[in-house]
């Protein structure tokens, strides 16, 4: 069992729509999460990034994290077509925090 | 304002050929990292490296090695080239050792063996 799940998709939604982007995990150590952002033929860049339980909001994203399902999620409102892209979600631990465990990610389309 | 910087960009090799790609950051940071990205399996770590002279392996070690002479510079070496290996390779650097902070990914290179 991989130590993170990720849908695949692909998402694909009108522009303007909100998208729910989640991962589960297995380990329950994972304290800090984040959020990546892959445009294709680039690197990822960092999107948000949260510690332990609760809500982030940054601008049109929100990121949640659950410990107790061990189930986080990225929300996206007003979707825009330049939000097109391949979306990580990353953990780690905090005995371990520079060991980063990354889910295989969600191709995500917003059509005009 | 660079950030990370990987090259070559694209690079074809022979199986049983060696090369090595190279990896360099001008934001000071101490921990560096190589990942390879396949489709279906999202981002596995290779070796990283917590500074100078310190070096440890990942989740996926065989095959390759690294060396760090200096902060800034991180190179992955390939010794002998097999099929497997065809993937996309991500360098990333943080800031801290001793506590959490987000990885700087560079734009990849993508190495085809054949």
């Amino acid at each position: 069992q991989k130590e993170v799940e990720q849908d695949p998709g692909p998402l694909s939604v009108p522009e303007g729509a909100i998208v729910s982007l989640n991962c589960t995990y297995s380990n329950s150590a994972f304290q800090y999460f984040m959020w990546y952002r892959q445009y294709s033929r680039k690197g990822p860049e960092l999107l948000m990034y949260t510690y332990s339980s609760g809500n982030k909001e940054d601008g049109r994203f929100t990121a949640q994290v659950d410990k107790s399902s061990k189930y986080i999620s990225l929300f996206i409102r007003d979707s825009q077509p330049s939000d097109s892209a391949t979306y990580l979600c990353a953990m780690s631990a905090r005995e371990n925090f520079n060991k980063f465990y990354f889910g295989s990610g969600t191709k995500l389309n917003v059509k005009p | 304002n660079a950030g990370v910087t990987q090259t070559p960009k694209f690079q074809v090799l022979k199986t049983g050929q060696s090369m090595t790609l190279q990896c360099a950051q001008d934001m000071n940071h101490e921990y560096m990292s190589w990942y390879r990205q396949d489709p279906g399996m999202g981002l596995r770590l290779i070796h990283y490296s917590v500074g100078a002279g310190i070096t440890d392996q990942g989740e996926v070690p065989n095959g390759y090695n690294v060396s760090r002479s200096t902060t800034e510079d991180f190179p992955l070496r390939l010794l002998s080239a097999a099929p497997s290996q065809t993937s996309v390779y991500f360098c990333a650097s943080s800031g801290e050792t001793t506590g959490y902070s987000p990885l700087h990914f560079g734009n990849g290179t993508r190495l085809t063996v054949t």
